[in-house]
């Protein structure tokens, strides 16, 4: 069974350019969510779609959005980069339903640099 | 406001010896979950065990267990015969609801296990 997959997974871009991220989750699995990860904040949650809609969302400034397509797949996006976005991103799936516990599953993430 | 702490930014073990990871937590919450997650070099967050609020038995996952102690709000991760493969970064985390199901995960920030040959 194929995991979660993430593309690219490193990437270079310039100060004010956009950047588009993309994830494929497990088959069968509907819950996507995303995670940024610095050295100084750590692990912070973006935000989480489910059947095409965004659920959840974390405490980061409207550069920063995803969707999700209906076949689960999921997209994030950053516009006008800056220094401090430089960051492992991580997505995740997950499944649901009340017999299912909440554990997620994660790719590899995609490592932006910004210049 | 959940919070996941973990005190250890890094430890050291030596190969086949056990090692505990300490992961102390605060909520307001009756239903929760606790997961720990792997991350070697590569990057990728590997899920290892769950333990759920309500679960009275200590979670058990091959060579990981899950030390549960409600009332002091801890949920240690025990590694028992250290392998060369275990030297990655250990997270602890928690998410609401029953099951662990709602919700984002918080993270702690992390404990670095280095397992010396």
């Amino acid at each position: 069974k194929a995991g979660v997959t993430q593309t690219p997974r490193y990437l270079i871009k310039t100060r004010g350019q956009q950047v588009t991220l993309s994830c494929s989750p497990i088959s069968g699995h509907r819950s996507v969510s995303w995670y940024q990860q610095t050295p100084g904040q750590g692990l912070q949650f973006l935000f989480e779609y489910f059947s095409e809609t965004q659920r959840n969302k974390g405490n980061f400034p409207g550069r920063f959005s995803g969707r999700q397509f209906s076949n689960s797949r999921s997209e994030m996006n950053v516009s006008t980069l800056e220094l401090g976005d430089s960051a492992l991103y991580l997505c995740a799936s997950g499944r649901q339903g009340a017999r299912n516990t909440g554990e997620l599953f994660f790719g590899e993430g995609s490592r932006l640099t910004v210049l | 406001a959940q919070k996941i702490t973990q005190t250890q930014p890094g430890m050291f073990v030596q190969e086949k010896e056990a090692v505990t990871l300490d992961c102390t937590y605060d909520t307001s919450d009756q239903s929760y979950g606790l997961f720990w997650y792997k991350q070697p070099s590569s990057g990728e967050m590997i899920f290892l065990i769950y333990q759920g609020s309500y679960d009275e038995q200590n979670a058990t996952e091959g060579r990981y267990s899950l030390n549960f102690q409600k009332a002091r709000k801890s949920a240690n991760l025990v590694i028992s015969a250290s392998q060369l493969g275990d030297s990655a970064m250990y997270f602890c985390a928690m998410r609401e609801g029953r099951g662990g199901s709602q919700g984002n995960l918080i993270f702690g920030k992390g404990t670095k296990l280095s397992v010396k040959p």
